[in-house]
């Protein structure tokens, strides 16, 4: 099955500055690779996704990158805030498949 | 927005006991999953149902086993709780986009 490394696992910054983490997957028929935010006391949220068919998307402060020949995705976060202090999950799906495989996830800290 | 709703957020059971953790969500959706969240082992799939009374294993079915009698509901039944059984569980529905409960901190001791 898919497997999904997220790194680092832990993330501190200071506001203002940006923020990246990397994820890898192992199963080159994969997809569909969203990006979740956890805050504290609540489920994940999705924040951005992409699919295989775009290289980069981008939302306002948060933008991913996708590299499929290397098997590996990216979120990038700019102008960090405190309310970005969460923990993130990346994910991987394969076409018509709604099962995800996540990362172990990245605990993030804005320092104000 | 998708409401996805979780019978319990705290819960201590004994060793050997039968649990039952209840999902609802109120949008409809065919696909409903369950998680379990552990430090530095993210989510992992338990059971996955795209219909009422259709299910799927995850990643770590073992211990568990779920029912779908209702296409808003999907409960995650612990037959008989084990302490490495304590763990966050997480419901959501959806598809691509999945849509998650707030989770039940279970404590098996």
């Amino acid at each position: 099955g898919e497997n999904v490394e997220q790194h680092p696992s832990t993330l501190s910054v200071q506001e203002g500055d940006s923020a990246v983490i990397k994820c890898t997957y192992s199963d080159s028929a994969s997809n569909y690779f969203p990006w979740y935010k956890q805050e504290l006391g609540k489920g994940p949220q999705l924040i951005i996704d992409i699919r295989s068919n775009v290289g980069e998307k981008k939302d306002q402060r948060i933008a991913v990158t996708l590299n499929k020949t290397a098997k590996h995705f990216s979120l990038h976060i700019t102008e960090t805030q405190p309310e970005d202090s969460a923990v993130y999950f990346c994910a991987a799906s394969r076409h018509g498949d709604y099962k995800l495989s996540f990362g172990a996830g990245t605990t993030v800290t804005v320092r104000a | 927005d998708v409401k996805v709703t979780q019978s319990s957020r705290y819960l201590v059971k004994r060793t050997g006991e039968k649990v039952f953790l209840e999902c609802v969500q109120d949008m409809d959706h065919e696909n409903m999953f369950w998680y379990r969240q552990d430090p530095g082992l993210g989510l992992r799939l338990i059971y996955f149902s795209y219909d009422v009374k259709m299910k799927e294993k995850g990643d770590i079915p073992e211990g568990y086993s779920v029912s779908r009698e209702k296409k808003e509901r999907f409960s995650l039944i612990l037959e008989s709780a084990s302490t490495n059984q304590t763990s966050m569980y997480l419901c959501a529905a959806g598809d691509y986009e999945q849509y998650f409960g707030p989770g039940t901190r279970l404590t098996v001791t």
